[in-house]
This record gives C-alpha cells, structure tokens and sequence, in this order.
C-alpha cells in the first residue's frame, strides 16, 4: 500500500503571510500515461473534504490563485502565497493511482 | 446542480446492523464510482472503498474488507454502506464522494453512533 506522509502536522500563520505543506509518497505516483494521481483537499471545520488541487498542480473550479500546488514522483506541495482567515481547516494530501487509495494524515491550519 | 445526499445520523448499539445511504442527483449516476471515506472523531480521513454503479464492480481496502458491504442500487441512484454487527469503534462520520479523478463532490457525512 502507498504510504503518505505530511509535513507539518500543523501551521499557525498570520493573515497575509505564505503557508507550504510537504506531502511524500512511499511510491512514484506518475503513471505510465504521463498523469500524475496526487491531489489536495482543505476540510473546513464541520463541512465534508473539498477538492483544491488535482492532478498536482491544477487549481479546481473556483480555487483562489493564491493557492498552488508543485512537486512530482514522490515530493510535493501545496504553498498558500499569503493565508486568509477563510483558509482555516485541515489540508490533506491523497493518492488515487494504486488501490486502496490513501491520505496523508492532515495538516492543521490555524490563524494566528 | 450534481449532489450526494445521504442519510441521517444513526444511533445504534454493539451487535446491531446498519445500512447507510448516498443518493446521487444532477448527473448520470452509473457514470462515475462512489467511494467511502471514514472519519474517526476528531481524526484523519480514510479511504474505505469505491463501487461503480454501472455493474457494481466493487474495491475494498483491506483494512474495511470483511468489514463492511458497500452496493448500489443504480435503478434509485443511491449507494451504500452496511454493516452486519456494529462495533463501538465503527463511531465515525462516514463521507461518500463521486469520483471522477478527483473526488467531487462530497455529501454532507452521516454520523454514526455504537454505543451501549
């Protein structure tokens, strides 16, 4: 099974400032058609998951560009340029080319 | 608007049984899999399994294998997620969510308490 691993477990930022998140696979997650299977989702307090990025690098439907996602193989990132108040939840990371399918295991974003 | 709505919040005892429900609108159901998540309180996000209501081909993690039954009823748009004899640690917020590569959108959770 494809272990993820994340990095800090929890960020306090201040309003305006930038936020990374570090996300591993214990497995190289291109597949042999080019796609790379990792994407983000940001789960606000009391609401189900949400799909920030897919596809490592691509911004969902009506995500600030103030969030962006990098990385390839197994290392990669989400980075916030500069953390509003409304970016407050858990971040997870998710793999979706071996079954089963696997998250990191949250990081908690807080405000300052 | 494409949704999943799924059914309320239960409160059942060690040893009972439970069938809970995702309900698909907005979109043609038996084009996309659903898959499971589990959210233990006040815990991480765990991916349980998916089924594609088209010929309900079903993946289980090996970790909710045996555990747990899901299927679909693709004539009411709706899949499932059972149990037979509930455990107090199936205590969670249980998610389904369409899958396309990502997992979009989510319903809103259901809520299910064992205890004694």
């Amino acid at each position: 099974d494809i272990v993820m691993t994340q990095t800090p477990l929890s960020l306090s930022v201040t309003p305006g400032q930038p936020a990374s998140i570090s996300c591993k696979s214990s497995q190289s997650l291109l597949h042999s058609a080019g796609k790379t299977f990792l994407y983000w989702y940001l789960q606000k307090p009391g609401q189900p998951p949400q799909v920030l990025i897919y596809e490592v690098s691509n911004r969902f439907s009506g995500v600030p560009d103030r969030f962006s996602g990098s990385g390839s193989g197994t290392d990669f990132a989400l980075k916030i340029s500069r953390v509003e108040a409304e970016d407050v939840g858990v971040y997870y990371c998710m793999q979706t080319i071996q079954l089963p399918y696997s998250f990191g295991q949250g990081t908690k974003l807080e405000i300052k | 608007e494409v949704q999943l709505v799924q059914s309320g919040a239960e409160v059942k005892k060690p040893g009972e049984s439970l069938k809970i429900s995702c309900k698909g609108s907005g979109y043609n159901f038996t084009n996309n899999w659903i898959g499971w998540v589990r959210q233990m309180p006040g815990k991480g996000l765990e991916w349980m399994g998916i089924i594609y209501p088209r010929d309900s081909d079903t993946k289980y993690s090996p970790s909710f294998q045996g555990q747990v039954t899901i299927s679909v009823d693709k004539s009411i748009s709706t899949a499932y997620l059972q149990w037979s004899s509930l455990k107090a640690s199936d205590t969670a917020i249980y998610y389904c969510a369409r899958r396309n590569n990502w997992f979009d959108p989510w319903g809103q959770g259901t809520l299910v308490t064992v205890s004694s």
